[in-house]
C-alpha cells in the first residue's frame, strides 16, 4: 500500500519557467511533509518542508503548498534553473516510538530543465 | 553538512555471506535511520534508532539487523545476503526539535 504517491515519473520544463511537482498521500496521521532533491550517486538533500497545520511555506525560489482536504502537496520552483535538474522526492512523516519520526517517501519525479 | 559518513561506499559480495554497513556521525544526534533505495520505490525505512541500544523496525526489516553500541555509530547487518538486497543504502540522522532528516552519501551494494 503506497501511502505517498508521485504519479509523474518525469517532468521537463523550460529554463526560467515554473516547475510544479505533485504528491498525493492517503494517511491523515502525517504531521510533516518534506521535499528532497537527489543527484546521481549522492544522498538526498533536504529542500523545504511544511507542517500539517499550514498550507504554504516559501524559501527563495521554492514554495510548497499543502491541501489537506485533497491530501495533496505540490512543490513550485520559480524560476527553474539548469541546476534544478534532479530527482525530487516528497516524504511524509509521523511520530513513532521513542520520539523518532518515520518518513514515508514517494517514488520520485525526475525533473529536467531544458535551456 | 550533517557530518555523516558511510562505509564502505561500494561493495560487491556473494549470496549467503554476511555484510555490515557502517554509518558514522560526528554531532551527537540521537536519532539515526537506515533506508534502502530501489527503482520505483523511492526510499524505504529498514530500521531506526532512538538512542544507544534502542532500535526498532521499519517497513522492510526482514533479513536485516542493526546495532548501536555508541551514539556515533549505527551498523546495518545483512545476516545472509540475497540478490534482492542489491540496492543503495542510505543512513540518515535527525536532530530535534526539527523534523528534517539529513542523509549520508550512500553505500552501493551488489549481491551476486
Amino acid at each position: 500500500d503506497q501511502q505517498v504517491k508521485q504519479n509523474s515519473p518525469s517532468l521537463s520544463v523550460q529554463e526560467g519557467r515554473i516547475s510544479i511537482l505533485n504528491c498525493d498521500y492517503t494517511n491523515s496521521m502525517f504531521d510533516y511533509f518534506l521535499w528532497y532533491k537527489k543527484y546521481p550517486a549522492e544522498g538526498p538533500t533536504f529542500l523545504i518542508s511544511i507542517s500539517s497545520i499550514k498550507d504554504k511555506n516559501e524559501d527563495g525560489r521554492f514554495t510548497v503548498f499543502l491541501n489537506k482536504s485533497a491530501k495533496h502537496l505540490s512543490l513550485h520552483i520559480v524560476p527553474s534553473q539548469p541546476g534544478d535538474s534532479a530527482v525530487y522526492f516528497c516524504a511524509a512523516s509521523f511520530a513513532v516510538r521513542g520520539g523518532a519520526q518515520k518518513l514515508v517517501f514517494g517514488q520520485g519525479t525526475r525533473l529536467t530543465i531544458n535551456p | 553538512d550533517a557530518g555523516i559518513t558511510q562505509s564502505p561506499r561500494h561493495k560487491v559480495t556473494e549470496t549467503g555471506t554476511p555484510v555490515t554497513l557502517r554509518c558514522h556521525q560526528t554531532e551527537n544526534h540521537r536519532y539515526m535511520y537506515w533506508y534502502r533505495q530501489d527503482p520505483g520505490h523511492g526510499l524505504r525505512l529498514i530500521h531506526y534508532s532512538y538512542g544507544v541500544k534502542d532500535t526498532d523496525k521499519g517497513e522492510v526489516s526482514d533479513g536485516y539487523s542493526v546495532s548501536r553500541s555508541k551514539t556515533e555509530d549505527f551498523l546495518l547487518t545483512l545476516e545472509s545476503a540475497t540478490s534482492s538486497q542489491t540496492s543503495v543504502y542510505f543512513c540518515a540522522i535527525r536532530n530535534p526539535p526539527g523534523e528534517t532528516q539529513y542523509f549520508g552519501p550512500g553505500t552501493r551494494l551488489l549481491v551476486l
